[in-house]
């Protein structure tokens, strides 16, 4: 079985600090890894994916995330936080083949200050 | 290009009664994906369609129910609503022969059961 833990419920961030929401993953075999996010009474938008080969994946607005195979680790990252960016971020694993559609975190609420 | 469409946006129904939700996929996807978002549960895998057919579920009753119509639009039924059906539905599409499979999602219905 899949699995995807997102630790902190919310991540509060001034606006202009980078900032990290983190994603750790269980999964046999080669993880598919993804990241989504949702604004409010919104459904949710494609960020960016991790397949293979780069360990760092730079996605959209900026934001880009690390795989990290020995910690099962594939954390949010983005130099600069913008107020606009301030929304429920969502951490996905897919198996392959389709089987059992995404598997996602609980999310993290960001919130970035003024 | 259009993005995955739903409708209703918003569902109201009482106990008992049947809901049923509809999702079109973007144009040139063949794979429709369900996910639930209930409140304190996150986001679950509902069901998977593919070329017309059902390809898996999630833990779900059987009243939890669809199809997949030969344009790719699918429908998700629910019958003998329970107020904790009450929640967000999303719909998903994959595109064909992309392997890595990145799930593009719509707005979600909105479904209130009092």
């Amino acid at each position: 079985a899949q699995s995807v833990a997102q630790p902190e419920d919310q991540v509060n961030v001034a606006e202009g600090n980078p900032l990290t929401v983190k994603c750790t993953y269980s999964v046999s075999g080669n993880p598919y890894l993804f990241w989504y996010v949702q604004y409010p009474n919104r459904g949710l938008q494609f960020l960016l994916k991790y397949i293979t080969g780069d360990n760092l994946v730079k996605g959209s607005y900026g934001f880009e995330a690390e795989f990290n195979k020995s910690q099962t680790s594939f954390h949010l990252k983005k130099p600069s936080a913008l107020v606009s960016d301030s929304a429920l971020y969502f951490c996905a694993v897919w198996g392959g083949g389709g089987a059992d559609g995404l598997t996602f975190g609980k999310g993290t609420h960001l919130i970035i200050q003024p | 290009e259009a993005g995955v469409t739903q409708s209703p946006t918003h569902l109201i129904k009482t106990r008992g009664q049947q809901a049923t939700l509809r999702c079109s996929p973007i144009s040139g996807h063949t794979s429709v994906y369900w996910y639930q978002q209930a409140l304190g549960l996150g986001l679950q895998f509902l069901l998977w369609y593919d070329e017309g057919e059902e390809r898996n579920r999630g833990n779900f009753p059987p009243r939890f129910s669809g199809r997949q119509f030969p344009n790719y639009s699918s429908e998700l039924n629910v019958n003998a609503l329970e107020l904790e059906d009450s929640a967000l539905y999303l719909c998903a599409s994959t595109p064909i022969g992309d392997d890595t499979d990145t799930q593009y999602f719509g707005p979600g219905t909105r479904l209130t059961v009092l």
